[in-house]
């Protein structure tokens, strides 16, 4: 079981919003940022959001996250086929003194 | 631009040792502001972070607690590159392997290595 905690599945039409939520704890989110992977099979995870909120240069702003407490969210808009991946949160955990990741979150564009 | 390439078997028997390299260009494994991970994914895990060495004045690592008895990442500065090395692998460990840095967070990653533990 995943130290934080995604819904294992998410969908939306093409052009529709689409939100994914990670919850966390004290000893992760609680004093440390959020950081958020997109990963296709076969190849390496791509960073899309870090330090809860900033997109690396060449992330559309179609992508966009947020932090609040112990509880973190990825939201998605105007929803691409190019989209469809497993999305995943990360964040350092300062009592296990690691990285840990949810469990992950397939996005289904429909 | 930094880039790592990795390198190392993709099968390994019950009991023995896994052993990966990632090759580091661009960057250096005994840089003061970066660490060197190792991170697998697995249809039943997902993303596993592994561990990590960093050198700050001198080397330390980090292990996940899940594998903590059984690994080992050493850096190799005279060729700019580091290991992993899991012991007693059982098949739980087949995974996709993959080494990243990590200068505040996990920001570049190799292709990634498929690893099955079979006999």
């Amino acid at each position: 079981q995943s130290v934080l905690t995604q819904p294992p599945s998410a969908s939306g039409t093409p052009g529709q919003r689409v939100t994914i939520s990670c919850s966390g704890s004290s000893s992760n989110f609680g004093s440390n940022y959020v950081y958020w992977y997109q990963h296709l099979p076969g190849t390496a995870p791509k960073l899309l959001i870090y330090r809860n909120n900033q997109r690396p240069s060449g992330v559309p702003d179609r992508f966009s996250g947020s932090k609040s407490g112990t509880s973190a969210s990825l939201a998605i808009s105007g929803l691409r086929s190019e989209d469809e991946a497993d999305y995943y949160c990360a964040a350092w955990d300062d009592s296990l003194s690691g990285w840990v990741f949810g469990g992950g979150t397939k996005l289904t564009v429909l | 631009q930094v880039q790592l390439q990795q390198s190392g078997p993709g099968l390994v028997k019950p009991s023995q040792t896994l052993s990966l390299t990632c090759a580091i260009s661009g960057d250096s494994v005994s840089s003061n502001s970066a660490a060197w991970n190792w991170v697998r994914r697995s249809p039943s895990r997902g993303l596993e972070w592994l561990g990590r060495t960093y050198y700050r004045s001198k080397w330390h690592n980090d292990y996940a607690v899940s594998v903590k008895s059984r690994i080992t990442i050493n850096p190799d500065t005279s060729k700019n590159q580091f290991s992993l090395q899991l012991n007693s692998v059982t098949p739980e460990d087949t995974a996709v392997y993959y080494c990243a840095r990590s200068s505040g967070y996990m920001d570049v990653w190799g292709k990634g290595t498929t690893v099955t533990v079979s006999s």
